[in-house]
């Protein structure tokens, strides 16, 4: 089955910096790749995904890029903020048989020092 | 569009006890998915159902664990026997549409003593 790995699991940057999540997935059928927010005690937030037809996707200060030939993708967001302190996961699908489930990465905890 | 709603938000119950978890996804969400996190981890898929028929099943779906989606609008999640590694977050998600993105619900803590 499809396998997501995900670094660092720590990521530590002054407000202002920007801060950089890379994935790397194994299954080359896996066509759509979310990143969700979390916060604690509460569920996974959506806050931007990118399909396979597409190699790059950017919404204000967050952005996503996907390399199919390699299997990564990476998140980065820019300008970073305190409350964008939270854990970030990356998940891959494959559309068709496996009915869009998730296979998430191991997270990555984010601190945004002011 | 109140979101995904989840109940109740923690459960504590003693090892053996029996334990149901209910979903309410989106309205006119057809699919439904569970999903299992543990501390420190990323969420673990569990089970998937669209409309009422459940689709797919997780090797990780003991045979303690049965869910059910009677009338393709919310759906249960319960656990026989519990242990204590059945402690973790459950994570219930709805969606349009396969492939389409995927809105989770605010979990159900579960700690077994």
């Amino acid at each position: 089955g499809e396998n997501v790995e995900q670094h660092p699991s720590t990521l530590s940057v002054q407000e202002g910096d920007s801060a950089v999540i890379k994935c790397t997935y194994s299954d080359s059928a896996s066509n759509y790749f979310p990143w969700y927010k979390q916060e604690l005690g509460k569920g996974p937030q959506l806050i931007i995904d990118i399909r396979s037809n597409v190699g790059e996707k950017k919404d204000q200060r967050i952005a996503v890029t996907l390399n199919k030939t390699a299997k990564h993708f990476s998140l980065h967001i820019t300008e970073t903020q305190p409350e964008d302190s939270a854990v970030y996961f990356c998940a891959a699908s494959i559309g068709g048989t496996s009915y869009g489930k998730l296979t998430f990465g191991q997270g990555t905890i984010l601190t945004v020092h002011p | 569009d109140t979101g995904v709603s989840q109940n109740p938000r923690h459960k504590i119950t003693k090892r053996g006890q029996n334990v149901t978890f209910r979903c309410d996804p989106i309205s006119e969400h057809n699919r439904l998915y569970w999903y299992r996190q543990t501390l420190g981890q990323g969420p673990e898929f569990l089970t998937y159902f669209q409309n009422e028929a459940q689709l797919e099943k997780s090797r990780l779906l003991s045979d303690r664990f049965s869910a059910e989606r009677p009338k393709g609008s919310f759906s249960t999640l319960e656990i026989q026997r519990t242990e204590q590694g059945d402690s973790a977050m459950y994570l219930c998600a709805s969606s349009y549409s396969v492939g389409d993105t995927q809105y989770f619900g605010p979990g159900t803590r579960l700690t077994v003593l």
